[in-house]
């Protein structure tokens, strides 16, 4: 049974263009909403999160928009650049700890 | 400073041999995750240490996994009897607390083939 569920699986942008990803939940108890950024052959990276009490989270190129009512959330990259192409996941967390993921977004961003 | 590492990088094993796989958290952390990833099925939680004990086993796909930690540090994921299905990318992420708005910072994972 799959928490958090994710799309798309796949994503290309060119250049300059804003990459937008959702991840949707059922379960209320979740309390934070992280995002991860995974490159080939690493671990994957917090790149920003959200709790449930906030709609809106910006740091830099990065904006995580959560709609509580509907619960989702979604992670929009502006000015998109070569380099941001990885994987992206989204992760909920229970506050008893346990994160669940969703399946996972490999962005290309096209030169 | 050192992040999480984890070793093997890389294992290669026949079916029915046991693993071990090891996991050195960043020096301070308290907390240590476990997790499997494998391709289009993203990250799946296996199991959490608080310090040396395991509140949260409930990921464990089957008795065949178990974990253990150690003087609050080192962690090995051992996988006994190892099955095809098993062949993953084994994760490990360390944070200051087990308090879940703590960043997790993760090593770059052991790749587990079983031929």
């Amino acid at each position: 049974q799959q928490q958090v569920k994710q799309s798309p699986q796949s994503l290309i942008v060119q250049k300059g263009g804003i990459s937008i990803i959702n991840c949707a939940y059922e379960n209320t108890a979740f309390d934070y909403f992280p995002w991860y950024q995974q490159f080939p052959g690493k671990g994957p990276a917090l790149l920003i999160a959200i709790r449930p009490d906030v709609s809106e989270k910006k740091e830099g190129r990065f904006t995580i928009s959560f709609n509580k009512s509907a619960k989702q959330f979604s992670l929009h990259i502006m000015d998109s650049q070569p380099g941001d192409s990885a994987t992206y996941f989204c992760a909920a967390i229970y506050p008893g700890n346990q994160f669940y993921f969703g399946t996972g977004t490999s962005l290309t961003v096209i030169p | 400073g050192a992040g999480v590492s984890q070793s093997p990088s890389n294992k290669v094993t026949e079916k029915g041999k046991d693993v071990e796989l090891r996991c050195d958290p960043i020096s301070g952390h308290t907390a240590l995750y476990w997790y499997r990833q494998s391709l289009g099925q993203g990250l799946e939680f296996l199991i959490y240490f608080q310090g040396n004990s395991a509140p949260d086993k409930s990921g464990l796909p089957s008795d065949r996994f178990s974990a253990e930690r150690t003087g609050g540090s080192v962690s090995t994921l051992t996988i006994q009897r190892t099955q095809q299905e098993d062949s993953a990318v084994y994760l490990c992420a360390s944070s200051l607390e087990g308090n879940s708005h703590n960043e997790q910072f993760f090593g770059p994972g052991t790749r587990l083939t079983v031929l």
